[in-house]
């Protein structure tokens, strides 16, 4: 069982390229999230979706678009990559909506930009 | 005031010791809480997910929840060098769509 599945694990982007960070989840679960997180300031919400279809903005969304291709899938996408992007980028996945269920978290990708 | 404080640690213990890590937070709305352990260079892990206030025990593993005193902790007794990780309190409101995590403390368990 893979659970919450991210690639690439590492990546190395210059100041103004894009890409999108691809994440996959084999559990059923309806709502999945992108999370950065930073030396001394833990996890911070990117953006989540919280069924098939539906995409919300968390606390730090500028720079970042978000797309849930289908219930398995949720992708983040960097349009114009900047070093304060240079980050640990968590997905993570969660069961039913409208039931309170804990969050299983992919093992990241590491993304520096220089 | 952040809206939840943990010790980042390090925390370093012995090889047996019992450990306590806490967590403090501000919004009363929170009634879902919980532990994740994390490896370097792995994602959080989930360890305990507690409901509301009171203890669970789980192993070697006890969560404790005090709501009165906005205040969870987590004991791992016996505590091993494999224990060697971040460990980071979440919690989340009855809606599920606000969860919040701590930034974690570092726990060394030495042989």
């Amino acid at each position: 069982n893979a659970g919450v599945t991210q690639t690439p694990k590492f990546q190395v982007l210059k100041t103004g390229q894009s890409m999108t960070l691809q994440c996959a989840q084999d559990m059923n679960h309806n709502s999945m999230y992108w999370y950065r997180q930073d030396p001394g300031m833990g996890l911070r919400l990117i953006y989540y979706s919280a069924s098939e279809g539906t995409t919300d903005k968390g606390e730090v969304p500028n720079g970042y678009n978000v797309s849930r291709l289908n219930k398995r899938e949720f992708s983040l996408r960097l349009e114009s990559a900047a070093p304060s992007q240079t980050s640990v980028y968590f997905c993570a996945s969660s069961g039913r909506q409208g039931i309170v269920q804990p969050q299983h978290f992919g093992d990241g990708t590491r993304l520096s930009i220089l | 005031q952040k809206e939840v404080e943990q010790d980042p640690g390090p925390l370093s213990v012995p090889e047996g010791a019992i450990v306590s890590l806490n967590c403090t937070y501000s919004n009363s709305a929170f009634q879902y809480f919980m532990w994740y352990r994390q490896y370097s260079r792995k994602g959080p892990e989930l360890l305990m997910y507690t409901y509301s206030s009171g203890n669970k025990e789980d192993g070697r593993f006890t969560a404790q929840v005090d709501k009165s005193s906005k205040y969870i902790s987590l004991f791992i007794r016996d505590s091993q060098p494999s224990d060697s990780a971040t460990y980071l309190c979440a919690m989340s409101d009855n809606y599920g769509q606000n969860f919040v995590f701590g930034p974690g403390t570092r726990l060394s368990v030495l042989p």
